[in-house]
């Protein structure tokens, strides 16, 4: 199985701080993969697919990026609506895996 | 506008059968994969199965045995089963299309 290793699990900024978010695969999973965001009591949302592709509708401050096996999501400047808890998840591969979850809040 | 509407059992005992159905508004399932995710209450995402663009149904090993998805002939129903289910099962289920549209969740709590 590919194991998606995500870090920080919790990070704590201020109003305007960049925030950044990473998922590191256990092997090559391409540019299958996606980030979600799920605020308390709600679904999922994608936000970015194939590792940086801007889902419509979602904020420009966010984005995404890949290196080899690493990705990242970025929030260039974290407002209040942004407190969630953030998954990446691969489908390059069954079984499909997500990471652990980053939850982000305000200091 | 493309809607996810899943409906089914939310209390259970153990042992039972659990079966959820998920159905698309405003378009369909085919030519999309479309997973099962659950998570347990306080805990992240778990994947359950897939049924694949190309009708392939996939599901995790950690369920084999007890897991079946299903695709109605219209590609608008896609249904879920897991049977001898336990605490451990206890979780909301969402039902996905390509991972951008999402059904509402299922609570399902499995309790004697």
């Amino acid at each position: 199985d590919i194991q998606m290793t995500q870090s920080p699990s919790a990070i704590s900024a201020s109003v305007g701080d960049r925030v950044t978010i990473t998922c590191r695969a256990s092997q090559d999973i391409r540019h299958y993969l996606a980030w979600f965001q799920q605020k308390p009591g709600q679904v999922p949302k994608r936000l970015i697919y194939t590792a940086s592709t801007l889902q419509s509708g979602v904020p420009s401050r966010f984005s995404g990026s890949a290196s080899g096996t690493e990705f990242t999501l970025t929030i260039s400047s974290l407002q209040p609506e942004d407190v969630a808890t953030y998954y990446c998840l691969q489908h390059h591969d069954y079984p499909r895996t997500f990471g652990q979850g980053t939850k982000v809040d305000i200091k | 506008q493309v809607q996810l509407q899943q409906w089914g059992a939310g209390l259970l005992k153990p042992s039972e059968t659990l079966s959820l159905t998920c159905g698309v508004v405003g378009g369909s399932f085919s030519a999309y994969s479309c997973s099962w995710i659950r998570q347990p209450p306080g805990k992240g995402l778990e994947w359950v199965g897939e049924y694949s663009y190309s009708g392939t149904i996939t599901y995790n090993s950690s369920l084999m045995g007890r897991v079946s998805i299903s695709m109605d002939t219209s590609q608008k129903q896609l249904s879920l089963t897991l049977t001898s289910v336990t605490a451990a099962d206890t979780a909301t289920y969402f039902c996905t299309r390509g991972w951008g549209y999402w059904g509402q969740g299922s609570l399902v709590i499995v309790s004697s």
